[in-house]
């Protein structure tokens, strides 16, 4: 069974620093892993998707990196600013079926 | 132009009530998903289905019955609603894609979700 687990489930750094967010799952048997951001109150907004075939994506400051046969994937967030607050899920792809981690909150101290 | 709509945001009820949500994507997209987010922030998926056909039911209660009228709507229906079924409740749509070579990524979108409270 797929279980995916985000650590540590908050963070608080201060402006300007650069970070890395953590994702593991169990299975590697995966399609893709996507990054997900949820503000408060809102839905969940598509930051990167990462095919089973590749091992990162990049999107302006954010870089996310897939290693499968760890099981592992990570978020890396350049020269954090305070609109970076927001909780960060990663998602896994398995047959008819995505997998949630239970997210990382983060704070960003201006 | 929203990608994944659904209605209503907020619904308050009382408990024993039956109440319905309603999600629409305009993507294209064949697969669509009812998530629930407890209180914790956790999500869990609820049910998944491809081109009108139930794929997933992942062991929901039968008081929650989803209906997809065409592969563009999938709506959710909660009879006897109870405290417990209190959370945010998200639909999601993708393209299914997951055959090596296909140009299709698998992309999951979501709307915004509807906070069920029942009193």
């Amino acid at each position: 069974k797929q279980e995916v687990t985000q650590i540590p489930a908050a963070l608080s750094v201060p402006e300007g620093e650069n970070l890395v967010l953590n994702c593991s799952f169990t299975d590697s048997a995966i399609y893709n892993l996507q990054w997900f951001r949820q503000d408060p109150g809102k839905g969940l907004t598509s930051l990167l998707l990462i095919q089973s075939s590749q091992r990162e994506q990049t999107s302006g400051r954010l870089n996310a990196s897939l290693d499968k046969s760890s099981g592992r994937s990570t978020l890396y967030i350049a020269a954090s600013q305070p609109g970076d607050s927001a909780t960060y899920l990663c998602a896994v792809s398995v047959p008819s079926k995505i997998i949630f981690g239970s997210g990382t909150r983060l704070s960003i101290r201006p | 132009d929203t990608a994944v709509s659904q209605t209503p945001k907020y619904l308050v009820t009382q408990m024993g009530n039956d109440k319905s949500i309603k999600c629409e994507q305009n993507l294209g997209h064949d697969t669509m998903y009812w998530y629930k987010q407890d209180s914790k922030k956790f999500l869990k998926i609820m049910f998944s289905y491809n081109n009108k056909e139930l794929i997933i039911n992942e062991t929901v209660p039968n008081r929650f019955s989803p209906k997809s009228p065409d592969k563009a709507h999938l709506n959710l229906h909660i009879n006897s609603l109870e405290l417990g079924d209190s959370a945010v409740y998200f639909c999601a749509s993708s393209q299914e894609g997951y055959a090596v070579g296909t140009t299709n990524t698998g992309e999951l979108f979501f709307g915004e979700g509807s906070r069920l409270t029942v009193l």
